[in-house]
């Protein structure tokens, strides 16, 4: 099994641009989450979803839209980049809602100049 | 959700115990302590949980007090690579509500 991947690993992004990233995992969890997380900080919910077809927002939403279209991937998109999401994105997944045992990815490194 | 706070930074020597407190005196009795790590650059990873029993499981002990206000998360033969950021957060298993990551405490384990 593979986990949690994510896609692109790092990207670089003019103010304005659009981009989508990918998280996919391979577990049959019902449940994802995209956080994002800045130097010396830790990890902010930005949306979530328990299950397929269902998305809810988390404590930091502005600026993004995510998609659950297919059980095992969940698509964070930026449509138009400002510096200030200069940041780590964080997928993860789990069997419960919440807490115990989150499985995270490896992270997308993401700079908006 | 309940507030908890932990040390900035504490320090190991390789091999010996690592004990890592955290004080949520705000928990609630249904709310679960929940310790993750975060080594440098990766993602975060599940250590361990509980409620108000001690738990131990191949990668470290939690110690709950009785009046469930602190734990501390043991690694009994710390390692270099169990230098981390580790987190404690506490939670209502299966709650609406979300892993809060605070700032942890940075471990850095020397030789």
């Amino acid at each position: 099994n593979a986990g949690v991947t994510q896609t692109p690993k790092f990207r670089v992004l003019k103010t304005g641009q659009s981009m989508t990233l990918l998280c996919a995992q391979d577990m049959n969890h019902e449940y994802m989450y995209w956080y994002r997380q800045d130097p010396g900080m830790g990890l902010r919910l930005i949306h979530y979803s328990v299950g397929e077809g269902t998305t809810a927002k988390g404590e930091v939403p502005d600026g993004y839209n995510v998609s659950r279209l297919k059980k095992q991937n969940f698509l964070l998109g930026l449509e138009s980049a400002a510096p200030s999401q200069t940041s780590v994105y964080f997928c993860a997944s789990s069997l419960v809602l919440g807490g115990e045992t989150q499985y995270f990815g490896p992270g997308t490194r993401l700079l908006v100049l | 959700d309940a507030k908890t706070t932990q040390p900035t930074s504490m320090d190991c020597a390789e091999g010996r115990a690592a004990n890592l407190p955290c004080n949520h005196s705000t928990i609630s009795g249904n709310e679960y302590v929940y310790w993750y790590r975060q080594i440098h650059s990766q993602g975060p990873q599940y250590i361990i949980h509980g409620l108000k029993n001690n738990e131990t499981n191949e990668m470290a002990s939690l110690i709950i007090t009785e009046d469930r206000k602190s734990s501390t998360l043991i690694l009994p033969h710390a390692t270099l690579r169990d230098t981390a950021v580790y987190y404690c957060i506490g939670l209502r298993r299966g709650s609406q509500g979300n892993l809060i990551f605070g700032k942890g405490t940075k471990l850095s384990v020397k030789p």
